[in-house]
């Protein structure tokens, strides 16, 4: 599989607990997008690595948020203390430094709903 | 920082028909813009994109047109069949800026037979 590889695809969690999400990217691909999508809309930044650098993070991106890719390679995002409006979609994406013909690949996604 | 305004916000078209899905951008240090087709529960999927040196761009039935001067640009769908119907989003983004996107609202798009 040469895709962009999110797990798990589905998480419900109570209110509060704290929930990992883990994101490989294609493996040539040094740059990784962390995105936030809710229905009716657009995908939402939230923050990217170069390699294991993690170069920007959105505002939308509170404390509770922490974002890592420590060999460059796949990445993590912890939510802590989750809430109900944490409830999305959290997509990654990942692409190639400098070359962006071929855009984003993004994987499918992790549902993630907070009851 | 970048805003992407997108409409409409639903389209709906006879099949063999053509659709025209429009976004304006705010931010002048854009330079490439993409357009994602996401189907109901699947990932967004880029169908096509042009880099700000270029004012138009085509991949079979599906063209891309790109303004400058008036911050916009337009997708241009020819031939529509059903399997197009999906939401469509624009986005822009600064290459040298992290390529980090800003994308419109979504355009729900329905080919009707």
């Amino acid at each position: 599989d040469t895709g962009v590889s999110q797990d798990p695809r589905h998480k419900i969690t109570k209110r509060g607990q704290n929930v990992t999400f883990r994101c490989d990217p294609i493996s040539e691909h040094n740059r990784l997008y962390w995105y936030r999508q809710t229905l009716g809309q657009g995908p939402e930044f939230l923050t990217y690595f170069q390699n294991e650098a993690q170069l920007e993070k959105s505002r939308l991106l509170s404390d509770r948020f922490s974002a890592e890719r420590p060999k460059g390679s796949f990445s993590t995002l912890e939510i802590q203390r989750t809430e109900q409006g944490d409830s999305a979609m959290y997509l990654c994406a990942s692409s190639p430094t400098g070359e962006i013909r071929y855009g984003y690949t993004f994987g499918s996604g992790t549902r993630l709903t907070v009851v | 920082g970048e805003n992407v305004e997108q409409h409409p916000s639903t389209l709906s078209v006879q099949e063999g028909d053509s659709a025209v899905i429009k976004c304006t951008y705010s931010d002048s240090a854009s330079n490439y813009f993409p357009w994602y087709k996401q189907e109901l529960g699947k990932r967004p999927q880029l169908i096509i994109d042009i880099r700000s040196n270029v004012g138009e761009k085509k991949d079979q039935r599906i063209a891309v047109t790109l303004n400058k001067t008036a911050k916009h640009f337009s997708l241009h769908i020819t031939e529509t069949q059903p399997e197009d119907s999906a939401v469509y989003f624009c986005a822009a983004s600064n290459v040298g800026g992290g390529n980090k996107l800003t994308f419109g609202t979504g355009t729900q798009l329905k080919v009707e037979l």
